[in-house]
C-alpha cells in the first residue's frame, strides 16, 4: 500500500507571496492533519480534516487554511508569505478520527514539504 | 494549555550502551502516547504506541516504553542502542476527544558512536 505522499517537496517562494502544498493520504484513510515543523518551535499542529471538515484547528494565523476533497486529499494554503513561515510541512493520515482510543486513529506521515521562504 | 515535555535534548551514547528518554505530559484526562522516530533524512515513523491496557508496550527495533499514569510519563527505552539508532526521537499525546491532534515534545536528538 503506497505510503503518504507530499508533492512538491521543495519550494522557493518570497515574502508576500502565498502557497498551496498537496497531500494524498493513504488509501482509505479519511483524517488529514498537518502539521509545521521547524529548529526553534519543534512539531506543531496546524488543522486536521476529516470527512472535507476541518475537525481540530491549532494555534496558527488566518494565514494559514486548508481543505479536504471528497477523495480524502488534502491542501494547505499560506498567504501572505513571511519569513518566519520557512519551515518542513508534514502531513499526516489516520483512518478515523475523533473520539477514543485505537489504531483507527494511528497517524503515518508524509515526507513533508520544505518551504524557504525568501 | 496541554504540553508534552522531553528531558533530554540531545543524548550521546557508545554502542551497546541502555538509553532512556523521558516525557512527561501535562493532561488530566485520557490520552493515547506515542513515541516517534525521524532518521536522518527520513519522514517520521511510528516506533511504538499505548491507547490503554499493559502499561509496558513493546515497539519496533527493539525499543519499549512505559506509562506511569501517576507520574504522567512515557519513557522510552532501549537495552542496548546501536549505531543506527541515531535519529531524532519524538515524545507526543493526543487527547481521548481529539485523535486527529497529535501535541509534540520539543524532540531528543541521540547520536550514537561506534
Amino acid at each position: 500500500k503506497a505510503g503518504v505522499t507530499q508533492t512538491p517537496r521543495y519550494l522557493i517562494k518570497t515574502r508576500g507571496q502565498q502557497v498551496t502544498l498537496s497531500c494524498s493520504p493513504i488509501s482509505g484513510h479519511r483524517s488529514v492533519s498537518w502539521y509545521q515543523q521547524t529548529p526553534g518551535q519543534g512539531l506543531q499542529f496546524l488543522f486536521e480534516y476529516f470527512s472535507e471538515t476541518q475537525r481540530n484547528k491549532g494555534n496558527f494565523p488566518g494565514r494559514f487554511s486548508g481543505r479536504q476533497f471528497s477523495n480524502s486529499r488534502s491542501e494547505m494554503n499560506v498567504s501572505t508569505l513571511e519569513l518566519g513561515d520557512s519551515a518542513l510541512y508534514l502531513c499526516a493520515s489516520s483512518l478515523e478520527s475523533g473520539a477514543g482510543r485505537g489504531s483507527y486513529n494511528e497517524q503515518f506521515f508524509g515526507p513533508g514539504t520544505r518551504l524557504t521562504v525568501l | 494549555a496541554q504540553s508534552v515535555s522531553q528531558h533530554n535534548h540531545h543524548v550521546i551514547l557508545s554502542e551497546a550502551a541502555s538509553l532512556e528518554l523521558g516525557c512527561n505530559y501535562s493532561y488530566g484526562g485520557t490520552v493515547n502516547l506515542f513515541w516517534y522516530v525521524q532518521y536522518p533524512g527520513q519522514h517520521l515513523q511510528l516506533l511504538l504506541k499505548y491507547f490503554s491496557g499493559d502499561p509496558l508496550v513493546k515497539g519496533i527495533k527493539g525499543f519499549e516504553a512505559e506509562f506511569i499514569k501517576s507520574k504522567f510519563s512515557f519513557n522510552l527505552r532501549k537495552p542496548s542502542v546501536q549505531w543506527s539508532d541515531t535519529a531524532e526521537y519524538f515524545c507526543a499525546v493526543t487527547l481521548y476527544n481529539q485523535g486527529g491532534k497529535l501535541i509534540f515534545g520539543q524532540g531528543t536528538e541521540l547520536s550514537v558512536k561506534p
